[in-house]
């Protein structure tokens, strides 16, 4: 079965300081992988999508970035973290072909800026 | 843009009755999908419904989509305490690789 991984859980990060947030998808090939950004109370915003490796779409411009060396792994970094960036950030993952368009996501990732 | 608007943005029950979601979206769609979020959890997909569908079933699920007006309900039956949580829904982009969500609906279920 597949399963996805988000980590760290919770994080706490000074203002200026740099963030590395990694999702990893074990059980599936070829997924398209997501970042999305959820503030407290609201909807779900995504970040940035991959259709393959080294292929990031971004959506909405911004202070953060996202790679994807490897087949089932995501990760979301930024330089210098700003307050604005605190929140709830989802990995998600779906089937290429499966034509059913559902997304897993993962338990998530709690971002304070200070 | 293509995303989603639920109503109401927040819903408080008593268990045992019904909750009733409903879900506008902007741009034509091949499939509407309704997504649960526990608070501080990742979101867990409940149910799809395609565009040539008008109804379907899960459980205690019913979701109905219209396409001539660009909306679809979420309806729980017999709530309970456990059902409380963040429901959303999402629509597919055309090429299927992007998904858009709304802002969510908020049911407290009181037992």
């Amino acid at each position: 079965s597949q399963t996805i991984h988000q980590w760290p859980a919770t994080l706490v990060q000074p203002v200026g300081s740099p963030l590395s947030l990694e999702c990893t998808v074990e059980g599936t090939s070829n997924p398209n992988l997501y970042w999305y950004r959820q503030a407290a109370g609201r909807g779900l915003q995504l970040l940035f999508y991959s259709v393959g490796i080294g292929q990031i779409s971004s959506e909405v411009p911004q202070n953060l970035s996202a790679s994807r060396p490897q087949d089932r792994q995501f990760i979301l970094s930024s330089k210098k973290l700003l307050l604005s960036d605190s929140g709830f950030y989802l990995c998600a993952w779906s089937a290429l072909a499966s034509g059913r368009g559902e997304q897993f996501f993962g338990p998530g990732t709690r971002l304070t800026v200070l | 843009s293509q995303q989603g608007e639920e109503d109401p943005q927040a819903l408080s029950i008593q268990e045992g009755e019904n909750a009733t979601m409903n879900c506008s979206y902007k741009t034509s769609i091949n499939n509407l999908q309704w997504y649960r979020q526990n608070s501080g959890r990742g979101l867990v997909h409940l149910i799809l419904i395609r565009s040539n569908e008008r109804e379907k079933h899960s459980g205690r699920l019913r979701v109905t989509l219209d396409t001539s007006k660009k909306s679809s309900s979420l309806l729980i039956t017999a709530s309970r305490a456990a059902d409380t949580a963040s429901y959303f829904c999402a629509t597919p982009s055309n090429t299927g690789n992007q998904f858009y969500f709304g802002t969510g609906t908020s049911l407290t279920v009181i037992p």
